[in-house]
């Protein structure tokens, strides 16, 4: 089967660093992407790991550990507009369709 | 930049009824999706369509469901009958390849079964 953990609720400060963790268990991997999620919003695409390593794109940087089967997702210089619920997803072969962690909300407070 | 388009935001419907989900994906993607997404719970997925067939369902895309691409540009999901169960989010998602590839996702339907 495929599963994939996340921490339910996160609070952090405005102008703190949060890191998001997410574990999984997949019948394969092609790759590990994190989406934010607004509520009642759609899913907007944040990050991409394939590879063991650190990707920084801005604010956000994401994980990989693929023998841990561990990603975080990292959040600098938080700010209010950054309250979203934070989803990991794996794609688990090439040619299969992502699956989801049940998403971590996070509130950011002044 | 490009996005994907999903009509209605918000549909009604008495149980039993017939329902029609419309997405326009991006123009230069290849694979289309739908997902769904029960109030509190977890994005799961439905199905995924390439080259005008299915590529792969879920459980969940029993045989009330189907998927069509009627001309270039939309791709559609129906419920034959709807049940209370159905009531949920429903996102339409598109990729230039499968897989390795992000999905640009719409900003769904809100589907609500009375």
């Amino acid at each position: 089967g495929q599963n994939i953990d996340q921490p339910t609720e996160m609070t952090a400060t405005e102008g703190a660093i949060v890191q998001i963790n997410c574990t999984y268990q997949t019948s394969g991997f092609n790759g590990l992407f994190w989406y934010q999620q607004h509520a009642g919003e759609a899913p907007t695409f944040l990050s991409y790991n394939v590879l063991d390593g650190l990707e920084e794109k801005g604010r956000f940087s994401s994980f990989l550990s693929r023998s841990k089967g561990y990603s975080y997702l990292l959040l600098k210089e938080l700010q209010m507009k950054d309250s979203a619920s934070y989803l990991c997803a794996v794609s688990p072969n090439y040619g299969q369709n992502f699956v989801f962690g049940p998403g971590t909300r996070l509130s950011v407070l002044p | 930049e490009p996005e994907v388009t999903q009509t209605p935001s918000h549909q009604v419907t008495q149980m039993g009824q017939e329902v029609i989900l419309r997405c326009v994906p991006i123009s230069n993607h290849l694979y289309f999706y739908w997902y769904r997404q029960i109030l509190g719970q977890k994005v799961e997925f439905l199905v995924s369509f390439y080259n005008n067939e299915i590529s792969e369902k879920s459980e969940i895309f029993d045989d009330q469901f189907s998927v069509e691409r009627p001309d270039g540009s939309n791709f559609t999901l129906k419920i034959r009958s709807t049940k209370l169960e159905d009531s949920a989010m429903y996102f339409c998602a598109s990729s230039v390849y499968q897989g390795n590839q992000p999905q640009h996702f719409g900003d769904g339907t809100r589907l609500s079964i009375l």
